[in-house]
């Protein structure tokens, strides 16, 4: 019953640091993506993927790059960490495009901090 | 673009009212989905109501109803007989074709729950 699993939980990097937060549903969803929280602001989309092979930008996606080899895996690459990036990422799946397909289902969130 | 507005930074409550959260969305698209979030102090997201743009009934699950008035572009969440344990912070957010992808969201309201 893991449903969406982030890993790591937390995480310190140094400016130009790169690092990869990853993302894995036992869902069998189609659809997985990327949001930022940050203080005092709602969920920004960083990007996301509607199947393998197939990725998107969301809202926010400059210092961020993702690939999507399975349906499983969705890993999140900080490619130069910088300050701005200091924020709780959440990845989040659901079963696909088109009418209602259900709730966002939410990983329990990774706190990045960078110095 | 699609949008969502969240007015109420944040809400006091007493115990074992009835309380009203507000959203306001904007889009131009017929077809949407529209969905409240629950995040408390330990960060998860958790799941709470849906509503489609075509249902003709307001969406209701156990003590949360989504007060949806379509022309006003509203879509409110009322929690009934409100619990200490429904303190946290709640986003509305929104998706194309009545579905769960690329969701918008708000920027959240504080709820807080007093004895």
């Amino acid at each position: 019953n893991a449903g969406v699993t982030q890993t790591p939980k937390f995480q310190v990097l140094k400016t130009g640091q790169s690092m990869t937060l990853q993302c894995a549903q036992d869902m069998n969803h189609e659809y997985m993506s990327w949001y930022r929280q940050d203080p005092g602001m709602g969920l920004r989309l960083i990007h996301y993927s509607v199947g393998a092979g197939i990725t998107d930008q969301g809202e926010v996606p400059n210092g961020y790059n993702v690939s999507r080899s399975t349906t499983e895996d969705f890993p999140l690459r900080l490619l130069s960490a910088a300050p701005s990036q200091t924020s709780v990422y959440f990845c989040a799946s659901s079963i696909g495009q088109g009418g209602n397909t259900g709730e966002l289902f939410f990983g329990e969130g990774s706190r990045l901090t960078v110095l | 673009a699609q949008k969502i507005t969240q007015t109420q930074p944040g809400m006091f409550v007493q115990e074992k009212e009835a309380v009203t959260l507000d959203c306001t969305y904007d889009t131009s698209d017929p077809s949407y989905g529209l969905f409240w979030y629950k995040q408390p102090s330990s960060g998860e997201m958790i799941f709470l109501i849906y509503q489609g743009s075509y249902d003709q009934q307001n969406a209701t699950e156990g003590r949360y109803s989504l007060n949806f008035q379509k022309a006003r572009k509203s879509a409110n969440l009322v929690i009934s007989a409100s619990q200490l344990g429904d303190s946290a912070m709640y986003f509305c957010a929104m998706g194309k074709d009545q579905g769960a992808q690329k969701l918008v969201f708000g920027q959240g309201t504080r709820l807080t729950i007093n004895p």
